[in-house]
């Protein structure tokens, strides 16, 4: 099985900008969930989508948003980045319905470098 | 609200030597515990996972973990450390009642000593 695909590796964009990652999950899998790692914060949950619904939302700002299509693949956009929306994007896809017994199968995630 | 600690932010071990990695969570009904291995620049891999019987999980890579529910733990263990285990490693929880979201811990860097 192909593992998780996120695309780009690596961005680097202007304050201001807008922004969309990708993430297309193991086949299979409809869960797809984002985290966003960065060294002060760690790993924070920004959404979570099942069967192009999102299930659960972290405490990010409306800035952040995401979407889930029918083949489960997703994407998450970041309007209007700020210097803190620097950060590795992290996806994560999950078998079964939920990641709580199964757990995560992950990408290797979006370098994002917002100057 | 769910949460995990994890004590050490960086243990060093000797090439060879054993290897114990702290956590501890706190949560309100029985937790569905992970562990997972983070190399740099890459994603995270699940080591081992834990939501029900026997109390000592066997993963990948050689390690295990014990699921201490008296002591609210989960720790990490492998008995011989190999150089490329050199890596941060995170502990993490998952929710009885937001499906698909995990809580994760700080992180404990490992660095192993030739």
């Amino acid at each position: 099985k192909a593992g998780v695909t996120q695309t780009p590796r690596y961005l680097i964009k202007t304050r201001g900008q807008q922004v969309t990652l990708s993430c297309s999950p193991i086949s299979g899998h409809r869960s797809v969930s984002w985290y966003q790692q960065t060294p002060g914060q760690g790993l924070q949950f920004l959404f979570e989508y099942f069967s192009e619904t999102q299930r659960n939302k972290g405490n990010f700002p409306g800035r952040f948003s995401g979407r889930q299509f029918s083949n489960s693949r997703s994407e998450m956009n970041v309007s209007t980045l700020e210097l803190g929306d620097s950060a590795l994007y992290l996806c994560a896809s999950s078998d079964g319905d939920s990641s709580r017994v199964y757990g995560y199968t992950f990408g290797s995630g979006t370098r994002l470098t917002v100057v | 609200a769910q949460s995990v600690t994890q004590p050490d932010i960086h243990i060093t071990v000797s090439e060879g030597a054993s290897l114990e990695l702290r956590c501890n969570y706190s949560y309100g009904a029985t937790p569905y515990l992970f562990w997972y291995v983070q190399s740099p620049g890459q994603g995270l891999q699940l080591l081992l996972k834990y939501f029900s019987g026997d109390t000592l999980v066997q993963g990948i890579k050689g390690f295990e973990a014990e699921f201490k529910r008296s002591q609210s733990s989960f720790n990490l263990r492998k008995p011989s450390v190999h150089w490329s285990d050199a890596a941060e490693y995170f502990c993490a929880v998952g929710s009885n009642t937001n499906a698909g979201k995990s809580t994760f811990g700080d992180g404990t860097t490992l660095t192993v000593k030739p």
